[in-house]
């Protein structure tokens, strides 16, 4: 299996633009988890989805955030417009379950500068 | 609300040495603790898990943890230290009756020849 599939793995916008970030999840996995890390933050959870569906979209910091799973196969984080405090690398992961003897499988992270 | 602390932003010991990181984590129900290694520019990478079975958990590359119910603690650990060990570790814990993670801050590892 290739593992969580992100893309682009690096992205530089100026203010205001419309970014959108890519998420591929393993196969057979139901879950899948939008995080996005800071050094001022840490870790976050933005969102997850179980089967497709958003379950706690909580962690999304405004309005100018979306995110949506069409199929069990993709899922996109939306920023629009970005702004420069949006920088940040944001991981996606996904899950078979919540307990999953393997966790959950993190993909290598998009990092986001807006400038 | 669950919850865990990491004792320590950076820790620095030698190769060979014993490497301890710390974590201690609130919970008012049995928790499920994990530590999770981010090498540099990757994902975060499992390394170990408790799920309320054995309290002395066996991970990847030589690390170990203890589930101390009394101290409220997980702290990792491994007997010797490896170049290849340098990363930032990860302790979290799973909010009940969810599938979120709740992770610690991080603490950076430094090995030094």
């Amino acid at each position: 299996d290739a593992g969580v599939i992100q893309s682009p793995r690096h992205e530089v916008t100026e203010m205001g633009q419309e970014v959108t970030l890519r998420c591929k999840p393993i196969s057979g996995h139901d879950y899948l988890f939008w995080y996005r890390q800071t050094m001022m933050r840490g870790l976050e959870l933005l969102i997850y989805f179980n089967n497709n569906v958003p379950i706690d979209d909580s962690g999304m910091p405004e309005d100018r955030f979306s995110a949506k799973m069409p199929n069990a196969s993709f899922s996109t984080l939306k920023i629009q417009p970005s702004e420069p405090r949006d920088s940040a690398v944001y991981f996606c992961a996904s899950s078979h379950d919540g307990l999953s003897p393997y966790g959950y499988t993190f993909g290598s992270g998009t990092r986001l500068t807006v400038v | 609300a669950q919850s865990v602390t990491q004792l320590g932003s950076h820790v620095s010991v030698s190769e060979g040495a014993l490497v301890l990181l710390r974590c201690n984590y609130s919970s008012s129900v049995p928790p499920y603790l994990f530590w999770y290694v981010q090498y540099p520019n990757q994902g975060l990478q499992l390394l170990l898990k408790y799920t309320s079975a054995a309290t002395l958990v066996k991970g990847i590359n030589g690390f170990e943890a203890e589930f101390k119910k009394s101290e409220t603690s997980f702290h990792l650990t491994k007997p010797s230290a490896h170049m290849s060990d340098a990363a930032e570790y990860f302790c979290a814990v799973i909010s009940s009756g969810t599938y979120k993670y709740i992770f610690g801050t991080g603490t950076r590892l430094k090995v030094l020849a």
